[in-house]
């Protein structure tokens, strides 16, 4: 069966620092992976999404960037953290072309950025 | 652009009754549609979908009704349980579209 990891989960930065989220999909091959972030109480905006390794698409224009180094690997990434960046991130991923557009989601990052 | 957005933003249910999660969406090419539950610091999770080509899908405890004559679609609960509080999402796509459009979301309450 598929599974879906995203580590860390949860995460204290402080504004102008770093940022490197990582998801990771077990179980299948070539998926369509997809970053979402959720503000509190709200739904999901997509940021990212991917159809194949080296293969990211925006979405949004921010201060986030995505890459796809492996075939079951995306990360989130920033550069410098933005007050506006806390929220909670997902991932999810998506069997391409067998006839489902069922996106499945990992547990989430909680980062909070002080 | 295309949006999928809920009636109702929030929803008491007493334990034992019957509910019903309401969505409207607006992208008339819409062909598949996908009901999740998020829990409370969870990810969202896939509960029941539904293509066009039909207008109801049963599953345990939940159905899906698709009305494409007024771009509606609904969930309905039967015998609500305390696990079910969470907040429910619609969400739409049409074929060979990579993404989905999710709604804003309803939050059910189960009353003890």
């Amino acid at each position: 069966s598929q599974t879906i990891h995203q580590w860390p989960a949860t995460l204290v930065q402080p504004v102008g620092s770093p940022l490197s989220l990582e998801c990771t999909v077990e179980g299948t091959s070539n998926p369509n992976l997809y970053w979402y972030r959720q503000a509190a109480g709200r739904g999901l905006q997509l940021l990212f999404y991917s159809v194949g390794i080296g293969q990211i698409s925006s979405e949004v224009p921010q201060n986030l960037s995505a890459s796809r180094p492996q075939d079951r690997q995306f990360i989130l990434s920033s550069k410098k953290l933005l007050l506006s960046d806390s929220g909670f991130y997902l991932c999810a991923w998506r069997v391409a072309g067998a006839g489902t557009d069922t996106q499945y989601f990992g547990p989430g990052t909680r980062l909070t950025v002080l | 652009g295309e949006s999928v957005g809920l009636h109702l933003p929030t929803l008491s249910v007493q334990e034992g009754d019957n509910s019903i999660i309401n969505c409207a969406y607006s992208n008339s090419a819409s062909d598949y549609f996908i009901w999740y539950k998020q829990e409370s610091g969870k990810g969202p999770q896939f509960i029941i979908d539904i293509r066009s080509n039909m207008d109801k899908r049963q599953g345990q405890r939940v159905t899906v009704l698709l009305n494409k004559t007024v771009k509606h679609l609904s969930l309905q609960i039967a015998a609500t349980q305390p696990g079910d509080s969470a907040v429910y999402f619609c969400a739409e796509t049409d074929f060979g579209n990579e993404k989905l459009t999710f709604g804003t979301g309803t939050r059910l309450t189960i009353i003890p």
